[in-house]
């Protein structure tokens, strides 16, 4: 298994602010995942981030609004961009094991 | 493409009774299947997976999956609900391996244990 932690827990930010969540693992991974939790929803995901190439996005999800940045095999940000209330949501970063996911805490991010 | 949908946005059993959470997937491809449980404020937690051979699955804290691809469904059971087991429930698949690529959610299910 892995231990993932992220950071911030949580935040409230003011709308057209930007917010960088990083993602730190305890071993070294190929594969990292950004996933959404909108207020009562279930998970989406946002884009897959491999190390040493650009993060792949799922249809709805956009570089420009989420850019992702992977510098290692044991790290990765994700930035929230132009944030409006419609982005309020849980973050979660996962990372691939063998035939399964490790999801991290969280981010709980609240936009005002 | 894959998804899931899952029965019942909220479930409400008696403390003691049998759980069932149903869980029906759409795969192009034999798929990976998983149960994750997600208790308030916390992070997701696996309960048990489907990959390859037997098609009864046990998982953690007494629970258990049954897949069953004429019926593409993968039902998750507990013979005896415990208060402790109140959270919300996601079904998942993937059609690469879980760690592979990106798992596709359920809405999930909300466990209710009434004492």
């Amino acid at each position: 298994s892995a231990v993932i932690s992220q950071k911030p827990s949580r935040d409230i930010c003011q709308r057209g602010t930007s917010l960088t969540i990083q993602c730190q693992v305890d071993s070294q991974v190929t594969m990292m995942f950004w996933y959404r939790q909108q207020p009562g929803q279930s998970l989406t995901l946002i884009a897959t981030a491999n190390q040493g190439s650009e993060a792949t996005y799922e249809s709805g999800f956009v570089i420009d609004k989420f850019p992702i940045s992977r510098p290692n095999l044991t790290f990765s940000t994700l930035t929230v961009s132009n944030m409006s209330p419609e982005d309020s949501s849980i973050y979660l970063c996962s990372v691939g094991g063998m035939d399964e996911q490790y999801f991290g805490p969280g981010t709980r991010l609240t936009v005002t | 493409a894959q998804s899931v949908t899952q029965l019942g946005s909220h479930v409400s059993v008696s403390e003691g009774a049998l759980v069932l959470l149903r869980c029906n997937y759409s795969s192009s491809v034999p798929p990976y299947l998983f149960w994750y449980v997600q208790y308030p404020n916390q992070g997701l937690q696996l309960l048990l997976k489907y990959t390859t051979g037997a098609t009864l699955v046990k998982g953690i804290n007494g629970f258990e999956a049954e897949f069953k691809k004429s019926e593409t469904s993968f039902h998750l059971t507990k013979p005896s609900a415990h208060m402790s087991d109140a959270a919300e429930y996601f079904c998942a698949v993937s059609e690469a391996g879980g760690g592979a690529d990106g798992l596709t959610f359920g809405k999930g299910t909300h466990l209710i244990i009434q004492p």
